[in-house]
């Protein structure tokens, strides 16, 4: 089975840019998580889908936005771009319907804010 | 409001020595808890998790963890370590309930040094 697929790997955008980050989960997996990693906040919970739906959100600013498609891929969006969003976001895939299953993590789409 | 600490940024040891990665974390309900581990350049792995039962889990790659409720804590262990584990360590907790965010810890860096 193929993992979890994120594109494009490496990003460089200027500050008041916008970007779309996207995520293919495994096959069948019908709920996606997405992540923002810093070396000071850690990881941190940006939003969760689940057959379309967002079902679970983060402490982020409407700036970041996301979506599922009936495909279970799923596209971020963080418009208006800040110095501070300069991270590596991370998608993660999860069988079923529940968090509590293990989450299977894509290589990461690393976005650099100039 | 849930927390995960990892009382160590850094542990640095010796191939073949034991090791010990800290994890505290702070709940007024039940938990699930999450080890995973993030190899250079790449997303993150599942190495173990605790959902019930017993409380001491086996992971892969000869990792183990042990849940004490008392302690709120979820330490992570293994008897000998190899180069090869050289990586950075997350600890995250889950609450049992309705709430689906996983809340994750600042990380560990392990260093294993020949």
């Amino acid at each position: 089975k193929a993992g979890v697929t994120q594109t494009p790997r490496y990003l460089i955008k200027t500050r008041g840019q916008q970007v779309t980050l996207s995520c293919s989960p495994i096959s069948g997996h019908r709920s996606v998580s997405w992540y923002q990693q810093t070396p000071g906040q850690g990881l941190q919970f940006l939003f969760e889908y689940f057959s379309e739906t967002q079902r679970n959100k983060g402490n982020f600013p409407g700036r970041f936005s996301g979506r599922q498609f009936s495909n279970s891929r799923s596209e971020m969006n963080v418009s208006t771009l800040e110095l501070g969003d300069s991270a590596l976001y991370l998608c993660a895939s999860i069988p079923g319907g529940s968090s509590y299953n293990e989450q299977f993590f894509g290589p990461g789409t690393r976005l650099t804010v100039l | 409001a849930q927390s995960v600490t990892q009382l160590d940024s850094q542990v640095p040891v010796f191939e073949e020595a034991p090791v010990e990665l800290r994890c505290n974390y702070s709940s007024s309900v039940s938990v699930y808890l999450f080890w995973y581990v993030q190899y250079p350049n790449q997303g993150l792995q599942l190495l173990l998790k605790y959902l019930s039962g017993s409380t001491l889990v086996k992971g892969i790659n000869g990792f183990e963890a042990e849940f004490n409720k008392s302690q709120t804590s979820f330490h992570l262990r293994k008897p000998s370590v190899h180069i090869s584990d050289t990586a950075e360590y997350f600890c995250a907790v889950i609450n049992a309930g309705n709430n689906r965010k996983l809340i994750w810890g600042l990380g560990t860096s392990l260093a294993v040094n020949p």
